[in-house]
């Protein structure tokens, strides 16, 4: 079993719908990260977190250290937002040596 | 804008030569720097952790005379794949951080390396 779990592992929506992309872990963490990774292959960080919620724009992150779950929500998601979203998470005493998840590729389509 | 750049982001080489990739962090000193490497539909895999002054932390089963990494300034890392062949095509990705102990990631666009 791996170690960062996440899924769904593909998910296709119609533009405007209500995005969630989900990640649990089975260890003991001192951080969560969310990055969105294009085409191209750049990887941008959406949002590093080690409790409760964060929000940038139209994405949210929520994590609950107590269940080990992180969820990932585009509110009216757009064809843009389509590319690869990665959950990575930082073990405790790691010096940022992350734990990656395979990734969910979004299609938003129009 | 970006804060850490990567260049190149193409890169062809024929088989034997060695590729030098850069990783500058543009606004913001990185005593840290990551390399990663990831393989076609496959997530990334951290290489290396390279420590400004100081020789680089390779991972398990990454060989350090093949994938030299020289981070000689607080904003300047350089990842050199030596000798290369088709099996080290993959796409090569950095990531600093700043120095405050919970500062995020920041990653470069990586570069896409084919050896042909």
């Amino acid at each position: 079993k791996n170690e960062v779990e996440q899924s769904p592992q593909n998910l296709t929506a119609q533009e405007g719908e209500f995005i969630t992309i989900n990640c649990s872990y089975s260890v003991g963490i001192s951080a969560l990260h969310w990055l969105q990774q294009h085409p191209g292959g750049g990887i941008v960080s959406l949002f590093m977190l080690s409790s409760g919620k964060k929000k940038h724009g139209r994405l949210i992150a929520t994590i609950n250290i107590q269940e080990k779950h992180s969820s990932l929500h585009i509110t009216a998601s757009h064809p843009r937002d389509s590319a690869v979203y990665i959950c990575a998470v930082q073990p405790m005493d790691s010096n940022y040596q992350l734990i990656w998840g395979a990734g969910t590729k979004l299609i938003i389509k129009p | 804008g970006a804060v850490v750049s990567q260049h190149p982001s193409r890169v062809i080489c024929k088989s034997g030569t060695s590729v030098k990739i850069e990783c500058r962090s543009l606004d913001f000193q990185a005593t840290t720097m990551f390399w990663y490497r990831q393989f076609p539909k496959q997530s990334l895999m951290l290489m290396a952790t390279s420590n400004e002054g100081s020789k680089a932390t390779y991972e398990q089963g990454v060989e350090k005379d093949k994938f030299l990494i020289n981070h000689a300034s607080l904003t300047l890392s350089t990842l050199t794949v030596t000798s290369a062949h088709p099996e080290d095509s993959s796409f090569y990705i950095c990531s600093a951080k700043r120095t405050a102990s919970n500062s995020p990631l920041h990653f470069g666009n990586g570069t896409r390396l084919t050896v042909t």
